[in-house]
């Protein structure tokens, strides 16, 4: 089945050490999404690729970082991970950039100790 | 930019009984509203969603209702079952904006046997 598939499920990391969360979709989705949903509250967009073309949010902060090599890849960098970064970090597609369904992968739980 | 209100943020019913949901938004250049189902531990399915020409869209159980006037937009759910005690949360989607979606705050679910 098309899907969008992230790794690892749950990550623990130590504060100021570098973790990188792994997103792929087979979906061939021209847009890809990075959320970030702590607990209670709604998902929060951190940044999106339309193809090739990064476009950050402006309250995302410098240490959270992403790549997209390919249509089917795309990571979360988040240079020197806080406490306060803890949380379920969201990938999505969509087919394009007007008006359509987000399909979302299962998440990665970030723990940060 | 968008500003999405969701009500009630929990609500409990009995099983067999109606669910409904209502979500206000601010902008009336938005014209697609997603619902997601999001299961603890898991990444938000889509459940319905509707654009700004239709004003209400029925899928077995589940039903969603747009009123562009008053800007609000609302989820019914009949013959509530066990499973779909879960986190719901509406979101709007402004034209030509990158398919940016903004969500509402989210509705915690419980179907009580």
């Amino acid at each position: 089945d098309a899907m969008v598939i992230q790794n690892p499920r749950y990550q623990v990391t130590q504060f100021g050490k570098p973790v990188t969360l792994s997103c792929s979709q087979t979906l061939n989705h021209n847009v890809m999404y990075w959320y970030q949903q702590k607990s209670s509250q709604a998902p929060k967009l951190l940044f999106h690729y339309y193809d090739k073309d990064f476009n950050n949010e402006a309250d995302t902060p410098d240490n959270f970082q992403s790549r997209r090599p390919n249509t089917s890849f795309c990571f979360l960098d988040i240079r020197s991970p806080g406490l306060g970064d803890a949380a379920m970090y969201l990938c999505a597609t969509s087919r394009d950039r007007f008006g359509n369904e987000q399909f979302f992968g299962p998440g990665t739980r970030l723990t940060v100790l | 930019g968008e500003n999405v209100e969701q009500h009630p943020s929990t609500l409990s019913v009995q099983e067999g009984d109606s669910a409904v949901i209502k979500c206000t938004y601010s902008d009336s250049a938005s014209n697609y509203f997603p619902w997601y189902k999001q299961e603890l531990g898991k990444g938000p399915q889509l459940i319905i969603d509707i654009r700004s020409n239709v004003g209400e869209k029925k899928d077995q159980r589940i039903a969603v209702t747009l009123n562009k006037t008053a800007k609000h937009f609302s989820l019914h759910i009949t013959e509530t079952q066990p499973e779909d005690s879960a986190v719901y949360f509406c979101a709007a989607s402004i034209r030509n904006t990158g398919n940016q979606f903004y969500f509402g705050t989210g509705t915690s679910l419980t179907v009580i046997p």
